[in-house]
C-alpha cells in the first residue's frame, strides 16, 4: 500500500520560501512508471497541479507555468521522498498543498494523495 | 491549457437519487478523463479514471462515460456517504487541470 507523509511548516511570511517535503512508503521515487506532483487547492483556484518530478533513466521536472519562475520540486533517493520549493511567496500561495502519485497505467490518474498541509503566508 | 468545466457546479439530491454530472473538456482529450471525490479537510480520492475504469472499492453504484470531449459521472442510487464535492481531471496533456467541482449535498 502506498502512502505519502507531507511535512512542512504551516506559515510562511511573505516574500520567503515555503518548503514542503513528502515521504514515499510502498514504492519508490525512482519507480519508471511513475510521477511524483504537487497539487495545491485554494477557494480562488480550486485545484491547481504546480508541477511533477520523474525518474526515466534520468531526471525530468514539468512546471505549471503560472509558478514556473518560483518553484522547484526535487526527488531525494536516499530518503524515497520529494521536496516542494515555492520561492517569493505572497498571500495568494496560501492553500492546501497536496503530493500525489501518477502511474503511467493508470492513465496518469493520481491514485495516491498525502494528507495535505495548510500553509498560510502571512507576517 | 486544456479546459475543464463541470455542470452543475452543485446540486441536491436525496438518497437513492440517480445523479449524473457532465465535464467538458476545452479541446479532445480521447479518455484521459479521470474523476475524484473529495469531502471536506480530506485529499481527493480516485473513483474512475480513463473514463470508466473504476477504481479497485470503489461501489459499482459509480460509473463513468465519455470519450473526445464530453463525459458524465453517474452514482445510480445516491447514498448518504456520497455526499461530497467530486473533480473531473484531464492527464492529457501538461499541464493537468481539474474541473471547478460539483458540489452533492442532501435535499
Amino acid at each position: 500500500q502506498v502512502q505519502l507523509q507531507q511535512s512542512g511548516p504551516g506559515l510562511v511570511k511573505p516574500s520567503q520560501t515555503l518548503s514542503l517535503t513528502c515521504a514515499i512508503s510502498g514504492d519508490s521515487v525512482s519507480n519508471k512508471n511513475g510521477a511524483w506532483n504537487w497539487i495545491r487547492q485554494s477557494p480562488s483556484r480550486g485545484l491547481e497541479w504546480l508541477g511533477r518530478t520523474y525518474y526515466r533513466s534520468k531526471w525530468y521536472n514539468d512546471y505549471a507555468v503560472s509558478v514556473k519562475s518560483r518553484l522547484s520540486i526535487n526527488p531525494d533517493t536516499s530518503k524515497n521522498q520529494i521536496s516542494l520549493q515555492l520561492n517569493s511567496v505572497t498571500p495568494e500561495d496560501t492553500a492546501v498543498y497536496f503530493c500525489a502519485r501518477s502511474i503511467v497505467g493508470a492513465t496518469h490518474s493520481f491514485d495516491y494523495w498525502g494528507q495535505g498541509t495548510l500553509v498560510t503566508v502571512s507576517s | 491549457d486544456i479546459q475543464m468545466t463541470q455542470s452543475p457546479s452543485s446540486l441536491s439530491a436525496s438518497v437513492g437519487d440517480r445523479v449524473t454530472i457532465t465535464c467538458r473538456a476545452s479541446q479532445t482529450i480521447n479518455s484521459y478523463l479521470n474523476w475524484y471525490q473529495q469531502k471536506p479537510g480530506k485529499a481527493p480520492n480516485l473513483l474512475i479514471s480513463a473514463a470508466s475504469n473504476l477504481q479497485g472499492g470503489v461501489p459499482s453504484r459509480f460509473s463513468g462515460f465519455g470519450s473526445g470531449s464530453d463525459f458524465t459521472l453517474t452514482i445510480s442510487s445516491l447514498q448518504p456517504e456520497d455526499f461530497a464535492t467530486y473533480y473531473c481531471q484531464q492527464s492529457y496533456s501538461i499541464p493537468r487541470t481539474f474541473g471547478q467541482g460539483t458540489k452533492v449535498e442532501i435535499k
